[in-house]
């Protein structure tokens, strides 16, 4: 079956403008999760979507982000006023159980 | 709150040596651990996990870990090693009873050489 897709797989924009990055969860995966991938940070998570519940937004790291995942299935991320720092690659998982994720091929951000 | 280091940054070996990749972690609570493997590219790829049960897990390609509970430690290994298996790997760990959020180590790129 269909894996974890994201959109676009690359991303380039100018300092200040506003993206939004698209992830379409497996089929049937009831949680969701972003997660961002740079090199001076690792892997880290950003935040947590599970069926109707509040999502966990804990790890955004700051109010420029923001997540939204309509029906409860697609997730759209959206980073405001881009920053060079917000460079990276944005991964969105999904899961079924909670204990195995599938993650998606990610969406490269470029910030000039 | 968790958090998982992994000790080596880099891994060189010659192809048909065996490999290990440590990763050590911290969690008041108990918790679920991870190997992710990342070729170039590419997301991540669930290499095997530990839920409970044997503290020896095998995974794909060959791959196996080790839970070891009094060193807090979950090393990879791998008895010999191909080309293919060139990529970073990743240890993850989550709380048992939370959300499944993963921590991340900052990941070993494992070089395979000919």
């Amino acid at each position: 079956g269909a894996g974890v897709s994201q959109s676009p797989s690359n991303k380039v924009t100018e300092k200040g403008k506003d993206v939004e990055l698209r992830c379409d969860p497996i089929s049937g995966h009831t949680a969701l999760y972003w997660y961002r991938q740079s090199l001076g940070q690792g892997l880290e998570f950003l935040i947590y979507f599970q069926g109707n519940s509040a999502p966990d937004k804990s790890g955004l790291p700051s109010d420029r982000f923001s997540a939204e995942r309509t029906g409860g299935s697609v997730s759209t991320l959206t980073i405001q006023r881009t920053q060079q720092e917000d460079s990276a690659v944005y991964l969105c998982a999904s899961s079924r159980t909670g204990t195995e994720q599938f993650f998606g091929p990610g969406t490269r951000l470029t910030v000039l | 709150a968790q958090s998982v280091t992994q000790l080596d940054s880099q891994v060189p070996v010659f192809e048909e040596a065996p490999v290990e990749l440590r990763c050590n972690y911290s969690s008041s609570v108990s918790v679920y651990l991870f190997w992710y493997v990342q070729y170039p590219n590419q997301g991540l790829q669930l290499l095997l996990k530990y839920l409970s049960g044997s503290t020896l897990v095998k995974g794909i390609n060959g791959f196996e870990a080790e839970f070891n509970k009094s060193q807090t430690s979950f090393h990879l290994r791998k008895p010999s090693v191909h080309i293919s298996d060139t990529a970073e790997y990743f240890c993850a760990v989550s709380g048992s009873g939370n959300t499944g959020k993963l921590i991340f180590g900052q990941g070993t790129t494992l070089q395979v050489k000919p």
